[in-house]
Protein backbone atom coordinates (compact mmCIF):
# COMPACT_ATOMS: atom_id res chain seq x y z
CA UNK A 1 0.00 0.00 0.00
CA UNK A 2 0.74 3.42 -0.36
CA UNK A 3 3.06 4.60 2.70
CA UNK A 4 5.30 7.26 4.15
CA UNK A 5 7.61 6.17 6.71
CA UNK A 6 9.97 8.59 8.74
CA UNK A 7 12.91 8.59 10.41
CA UNK A 8 12.89 8.57 14.60
CA UNK A 9 12.66 11.28 17.17
CA UNK A 10 15.56 14.09 17.68
CA UNK A 11 16.57 16.17 20.85
CA UNK A 12 18.65 18.95 19.57
CA UNK A 13 20.31 22.00 21.45
CA UNK A 14 19.57 25.21 20.45
CA UNK A 15 21.35 26.55 17.22
CA UNK A 16 21.84 23.27 15.71
CA UNK A 17 20.42 21.61 12.31
CA UNK A 18 18.12 18.43 12.23
CA UNK A 19 17.32 16.32 9.35
CA UNK A 20 14.36 14.54 8.91
CA UNK A 21 14.23 11.45 6.38
CA UNK A 22 10.50 10.11 4.59
CA UNK A 23 10.97 6.98 2.77
CA UNK A 24 7.77 6.49 0.20
CA UNK A 25 6.93 3.06 -1.00
CA UNK A 26 3.78 1.72 -2.96
CA UNK A 27 3.63 4.10 -5.53
CA UNK A 28 6.17 5.99 -8.47
CA UNK A 29 7.97 8.34 -6.04
CA UNK A 30 8.88 10.74 -9.06
CA UNK A 31 5.15 11.40 -9.93
CA UNK A 32 3.75 12.93 -6.38
CA UNK A 33 4.97 16.12 -4.75
CA UNK A 34 5.80 15.89 -1.50
CA UNK A 35 5.17 18.13 1.47
CA UNK A 36 7.13 18.73 5.40
CA UNK A 37 4.04 20.07 7.96
CA UNK A 38 5.01 21.39 11.31
CA UNK A 39 3.11 21.33 14.82
CA UNK A 40 3.69 22.65 17.34
CA UNK A 41 2.62 21.30 20.51
CA UNK A 42 -1.61 21.85 21.14
CA UNK A 43 -0.99 23.99 17.81
CA UNK A 44 -2.43 23.81 13.98
CA UNK A 45 -0.54 22.28 11.13
CA UNK A 46 2.23 24.70 9.16
CA UNK A 47 3.97 24.28 6.18
CA UNK A 48 7.66 24.31 5.75
CA UNK A 49 7.88 23.60 1.87
CA UNK A 50 7.43 20.97 -1.10
CA UNK A 51 9.29 19.36 -3.19
CA UNK A 52 8.80 17.78 -6.99
CA UNK A 53 10.42 14.90 -7.16
CA UNK A 54 10.40 14.31 -11.08
CA UNK A 55 12.27 17.18 -11.39
CA UNK A 56 13.71 18.58 -7.92
CA UNK A 57 12.16 21.54 -7.75
CA UNK A 58 11.08 23.42 -4.25
CA UNK A 59 9.03 25.53 -2.99
CA UNK A 60 9.63 26.81 0.84
CA UNK A 61 7.70 28.77 2.97
CA UNK A 62 8.41 32.83 3.13
CA UNK A 63 8.73 31.59 7.46
CA UNK A 64 11.05 29.33 6.83
CA UNK A 65 13.23 30.26 4.17
CA UNK A 66 16.80 30.73 4.37
CA UNK A 67 16.28 27.68 6.93
CA UNK A 68 14.94 24.86 5.57
CA UNK A 69 16.40 22.95 2.92
CA UNK A 70 13.94 19.52 1.26
CA UNK A 71 15.66 17.60 -0.96
CA UNK A 72 14.98 14.18 -2.24
CA UNK A 73 17.11 10.55 -3.20
CA UNK A 74 15.30 9.37 -6.26
CA UNK A 75 17.16 5.52 -5.88
CA UNK A 76 15.95 5.37 -2.38
CA UNK A 77 12.68 6.79 -2.63
CA UNK A 78 12.86 9.10 -0.02
CA UNK A 79 12.74 12.99 0.92
CA UNK A 80 14.74 14.14 3.57
CA UNK A 81 13.92 18.03 5.39
CA UNK A 82 16.53 19.79 6.89
CA UNK A 83 15.96 23.00 9.49
CA UNK A 84 19.30 25.21 10.94
CA UNK A 85 19.49 27.23 13.58
CA UNK A 86 16.90 25.41 15.98
CA UNK A 87 15.68 27.27 18.62
CA UNK A 88 12.88 26.04 21.70
CA UNK A 89 10.19 27.59 18.80
CA UNK A 90 10.94 24.59 16.40
CA UNK A 91 10.30 22.10 19.16
CA UNK A 92 7.01 19.85 17.30
CA UNK A 93 6.22 17.01 15.24
CA UNK A 94 6.93 17.23 11.70
CA UNK A 95 5.33 15.23 9.15
CA UNK A 96 5.86 14.52 6.03
CA UNK A 97 2.73 14.17 3.46
CA UNK A 98 2.55 13.38 -0.64
CA UNK A 99 -0.04 15.43 -2.85
CA UNK A 100 -2.46 13.00 -4.64
CA UNK A 101 -4.28 14.46 -7.11
CA UNK A 102 -7.13 12.49 -9.55
CA UNK A 103 -4.99 12.32 -13.21
CA UNK A 104 -8.88 12.09 -14.50
CA UNK A 105 -9.79 15.51 -12.81
CA UNK A 106 -7.89 18.33 -15.39
CA UNK A 107 -8.99 20.85 -12.26
CA UNK A 108 -5.79 20.13 -10.55
CA UNK A 109 -7.40 19.67 -7.16
CA UNK A 110 -5.00 18.20 -4.86
CA UNK A 111 -4.86 16.87 -1.25
CA UNK A 112 -2.54 15.66 1.26
CA UNK A 113 -2.86 11.69 1.63
CA UNK A 114 -1.27 9.73 3.14
CA UNK A 115 0.94 11.19 5.90
CA UNK A 116 4.16 10.17 7.32
CA UNK A 117 3.86 9.15 11.07
CA UNK A 118 5.35 12.44 12.19
CA UNK A 119 8.86 12.91 14.04
CA UNK A 120 9.17 14.60 16.94
CA UNK A 121 12.07 17.09 17.24
CA UNK A 122 12.65 18.40 20.54
CA UNK A 123 14.87 21.58 20.87
CA UNK A 124 16.40 22.14 24.59
CA UNK A 125 19.65 22.90 26.05
CA UNK B 1 -1.28 34.31 1.88
CA UNK B 2 -4.92 33.23 1.69
CA UNK B 3 -5.82 32.34 5.39
CA UNK B 4 -8.22 29.80 6.70
CA UNK B 5 -10.80 30.34 9.58
CA UNK B 6 -12.41 27.54 11.22
CA UNK B 7 -15.19 27.60 13.82
CA UNK B 8 -16.09 26.59 16.52
CA UNK B 9 -12.71 26.30 17.73
CA UNK B 10 -14.42 24.01 19.90
CA UNK B 11 -17.45 21.55 20.26
CA UNK B 12 -18.80 19.72 22.57
CA UNK B 13 -21.50 17.15 21.74
CA UNK B 14 -23.53 13.82 21.67
CA UNK B 15 -23.20 10.27 20.27
CA UNK B 16 -26.00 10.57 17.79
CA UNK B 17 -25.56 14.66 17.19
CA UNK B 18 -25.55 16.13 14.00
CA UNK B 19 -22.40 18.36 13.95
CA UNK B 20 -21.56 20.95 11.47
CA UNK B 21 -18.09 22.68 11.09
CA UNK B 22 -17.37 26.16 9.26
CA UNK B 23 -14.12 27.21 7.06
CA UNK B 24 -13.67 30.47 5.71
CA UNK B 25 -10.99 31.20 3.27
CA UNK B 26 -9.61 34.97 3.14
CA UNK B 27 -9.89 34.88 -0.25
CA UNK B 28 -11.67 32.71 -3.07
CA UNK B 29 -10.16 29.36 -3.57
CA UNK B 30 -13.09 27.71 -5.55
CA UNK B 31 -13.03 23.87 -4.74
CA UNK B 32 -9.50 23.55 -3.71
CA UNK B 33 -10.69 22.93 -0.16
CA UNK B 34 -9.88 19.75 1.93
CA UNK B 35 -10.92 17.99 5.34
CA UNK B 36 -8.82 16.04 7.31
CA UNK B 37 -9.14 14.45 11.25
CA UNK B 38 -6.77 13.93 13.63
CA UNK B 39 -6.95 11.81 16.76
CA UNK B 40 -4.11 12.38 19.65
CA UNK B 41 -0.74 10.78 18.91
CA UNK B 42 -1.45 10.51 14.84
CA UNK B 43 -0.75 12.18 11.69
CA UNK B 44 -3.69 13.63 10.06
CA UNK B 45 -6.27 11.33 8.16
CA UNK B 46 -7.70 13.11 4.75
CA UNK B 47 -11.65 12.67 5.38
CA UNK B 48 -12.71 14.56 2.04
CA UNK B 49 -10.95 16.30 -1.11
CA UNK B 50 -12.46 19.04 -3.35
CA UNK B 51 -15.16 20.00 -1.11
CA UNK B 52 -17.52 17.24 -1.06
CA UNK B 53 -15.68 13.91 -2.28
CA UNK B 54 -15.25 11.79 0.23
CA UNK B 55 -11.87 9.39 0.99
CA UNK B 56 -12.25 5.63 0.26
CA UNK B 57 -13.01 4.05 3.49
CA UNK B 58 -14.49 7.22 5.11
CA UNK B 59 -18.40 6.73 6.60
CA UNK B 60 -21.31 8.29 4.78
CA UNK B 61 -22.30 10.48 8.10
CA UNK B 62 -19.31 12.64 6.85
CA UNK B 63 -20.22 15.10 3.82
CA UNK B 64 -18.84 18.31 3.24
CA UNK B 65 -20.06 21.65 1.03
CA UNK B 66 -19.54 25.22 -0.06
CA UNK B 67 -17.79 27.33 -2.50
CA UNK B 68 -15.54 30.20 -3.23
CA UNK B 69 -15.06 30.98 0.59
CA UNK B 70 -17.11 29.67 2.53
CA UNK B 71 -16.97 25.84 3.42
CA UNK B 72 -19.11 23.35 6.13
CA UNK B 73 -18.13 19.84 7.02
CA UNK B 74 -20.96 18.03 8.20
CA UNK B 75 -21.13 14.73 10.59
CA UNK B 76 -24.54 13.57 10.26
CA UNK B 77 -24.83 11.08 13.69
CA UNK B 78 -21.93 11.47 15.54
CA UNK B 79 -20.09 8.30 16.79
CA UNK B 80 -17.66 7.59 19.34
CA UNK B 81 -14.58 7.29 16.83
CA UNK B 82 -15.64 10.58 15.66
CA UNK B 83 -14.14 12.61 18.78
CA UNK B 84 -11.17 14.26 17.19
CA UNK B 85 -9.44 17.61 15.69
CA UNK B 86 -10.86 18.59 12.32
CA UNK B 87 -9.03 20.79 9.86
CA UNK B 88 -9.62 22.02 6.72
CA UNK B 89 -7.07 23.60 4.05
CA UNK B 90 -6.74 24.76 0.83
CA UNK B 91 -4.95 23.98 -1.91
CA UNK B 92 -5.17 26.85 -4.24
CA UNK B 93 -2.14 28.37 -4.49
CA UNK B 94 1.02 28.37 -2.78
CA UNK B 95 1.49 28.20 0.49
CA UNK B 96 -1.39 26.00 1.36
CA UNK B 97 -2.74 26.31 4.46
CA UNK B 98 -4.82 25.28 7.09
CA UNK B 99 -7.38 26.08 9.55
CA UNK B 100 -6.77 26.32 13.01
CA UNK B 101 -8.30 23.09 13.56
CA UNK B 102 -11.78 22.21 15.79
CA UNK B 103 -11.75 19.66 18.66
CA UNK B 104 -14.18 17.55 19.03
CA UNK B 105 -14.97 16.55 22.91
CA UNK B 106 -17.95 13.97 24.34
CA UNK B 107 -20.37 15.95 26.32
Amino acid sequence: QVQLVQSGAEVKKPGASVRVSCKASGYSFASFAIHWVRQAPGQSLETLGRIDPGNGNTQYSRIFQGRVTITTDPSASTAYMELTSLTSADTGVYFCAREAYDSSDSSGASWFDPWGQGTLVTVSS
Amino acid sequence: DIQMTQSPSSLSASVGDRVTITCRASGTIGAYLNWYQQKPGKAPKLLIYSVFSLQGGVPSRFSGSGSGTDFTLTISSLQPDDFAIYFCQHTYNSPYTFGQGTKLEIK
